[in-house]
């Protein structure tokens, strides 16, 4: 079946550091990809997306980019901000006709320090 | 925009309770979900309704059942708590359906339910 693989948090940067975030996913066919993040006591919230191969997502400063030849959707930011700090979650969807079922990663917490 | 909410937000419960979570979403989404997160092990689907009238088991289901009561709400019912269910439940609605997976999931904010 489908699963992700993030890279083991907790991971703690100092403001303004690059950010990697490692995901690498096991698919049958040619899933879209997806970076969630969630904020203390909140839900997830989708981060950015990618649908098909070498597409790149990005959203407030991160991007990932679809690696078919790697399967991998690694998460990165040039700057991270102490808001920036959450737990983030690399997910892929199923497709067929069960709408946007997600199977998600472990999630990786991220701690900016000022 | 109130999105997708739940209730309670917190809920104890002793061995062998019962508990309805509901979940109800105000963006006319023709599928919803329910999740459960726990430490280490990311979000996995215990049941899902790709449309109204229609539900499905995901990953882990046992110990739980669910009712699509209509487009709006999406329940999750657990009939006899146990401590492994203690976890942080959270639904979540998107407006794919057939192969229109590439539609963002939106969230709850949770319900922490502690079993005891």
């Amino acid at each position: 079946g489908n699963s992700v693989t993030q890279m083991e948090g907790p991971v703690t940067l100092s403001e303004e550091a690059f950010l990697t975030i490692n995901c690498t996913y096991t698919a049958t066919g040619y899933p879209s990809l997806f970076w969630y993040v969630q904020y203390p006591g909140e839900g997830l919230q989708l981060l950015l997306k990618a649908t098909k191969a070498d597409d790149k997502g990005s959203n407030k400063g991160f991007e990932a980019t679809y690696r078919k030849e790697t399967t991998s959707f690694h998460l990165e930011k040039g700057s991270v901000q102490v808001s920036d700090s959450a737990v983030y979650f690399c997910a892929l969807s199923e497709g067929g006709t069960s709408g946007s079922r997600l199977t998600f990663g472990e999630g990786t917490q991220l701690t900016v320090n000022p | 925009n109130a999105g997708v909410t739940q209730t309670p937000k917190f809920q104890v419960l002793k061995t062998g309770q019962s508990m309805t979570l509901q979940c109800a979403q105000d963006m006319n989404h023709n599928s919803m979900y329910w999740y459960r997160q726990d430490p280490g092990m990311g979000l996995r689907l215990i049941y899902y309704s790709a449309s109204e009238g229609t539900t499905d088991k995901g990953e882990v289901p046992n110990g739980y059942n669910v009712s699509r009561l209509n487009k709006r709400e999406f329940s999750l019912r657990l009939e006899s708590a146990a401590p492994s269910q203690t976890s942080v439940y959270f639904c979540a609605s998107s407006g794919g359906q057939g192969r229109s997976y590439n539609s963002p999931l939106h969230f709850g904010n949770g319900t922490r339910l502690t079993v005891t």
